[in-house]
């Protein structure tokens, strides 16, 4: 049973556009969320992350969105550039948290084109 | 800068041989991972270990074991390779209390 979802298993986006990759999770116990960009032939690398108590956590170009009532988390990214073609997976922590315990979605293949 | 070293790129290994990936983290980290990644799959957690000589299943242990004698080292067994373990496996390791991980760069295991 995937308690964490990515339903699109892939997204083209024109250079300069805005770059929308979405999550939906099923445990209403999750409290922390993070999204992890993957290069090939690379391991995965943290790009922002998000605690329940919020609905929105901005660093740059990246901006992530909680909807707790929808079970949904968004990631934005503004405006897309070609390096940002990557695979993109979000991840929900699992109670305890000394444990740092994630829980992974399927990933999504972002391609910006210029 | 985290350091997350995993002891091989690629590998190619027989149905049947007992396989040993090796991770090594160079932050102090208390826990430790392992995945496997798949297509269409995401990453699937195989183990982890919060402390030395701790280990906790993950959502697909079967076929594998691990080990962590000291700290900085956290090492993946395949007891009896076997085709349907040929994957990407991704070594990461954490802060306690800290939910973000650090990876590293993976190993292509190819078993035939």
């Amino acid at each position: 049973d995937q308690q964490v979802k990515q339903n699109s298993p892939s997204l083209s986006v024109q250079e300069g556009r805005i770059s929308i990759l979405n999550c939906d999770y099923t445990n209403s116990m999750f409290d922390y969320f993070l999204w992890y960009k993957k290069y090939p032939a690379e391991g995965p690398t943290f790009l922002i992350s998000i605690s329940s108590i919020k609905d929105k956590n901005e660093d740059g170009r990246f901006t992530v969105f909680l909807n707790k009532s929808a079970k949904h988390l968004s990631l934005h990214i503004v405006p897309s550039q070609p390096g940002d073609s990557a695979v993109y997976f979000c991840a929900a922590s699992v109670p305890p948290s000394n444990t740092g315990k994630l829980i992974f979605g399927q990933g999504t293949t972002l391609q910006v084109k210029p | 800068d985290v350091k997350v070293t995993q002891s091989s790129r690629y590998l190619v290994k027989r149905t049947g041989e007992k396989v040993f990936l090796e991770c090594v983290q160079d932050m102090d980290h208390e826990n430790m991972f392992w995945y496997r990644q798949d297509p269409g799959l995401g990453l699937r957690l195989i183990y982890f270990s919060y402390d030395v000589k701790m280990k906790e299943k993950g959502d697909i242990p079967e076929g594998y074991s691990v080990s962590r004698e000291k700290k900085e080292r956290f090492s993946l067994i395949l007891e009896s390779a076997s085709t349907n373990q040929t994957s990407m496996y991704l070594c990461a390791s954490g802060h306690a209390e800290s939910e973000t991980q650090y990876f590293g760069p993976g190993t292509r295991l190819l078993v035939l």
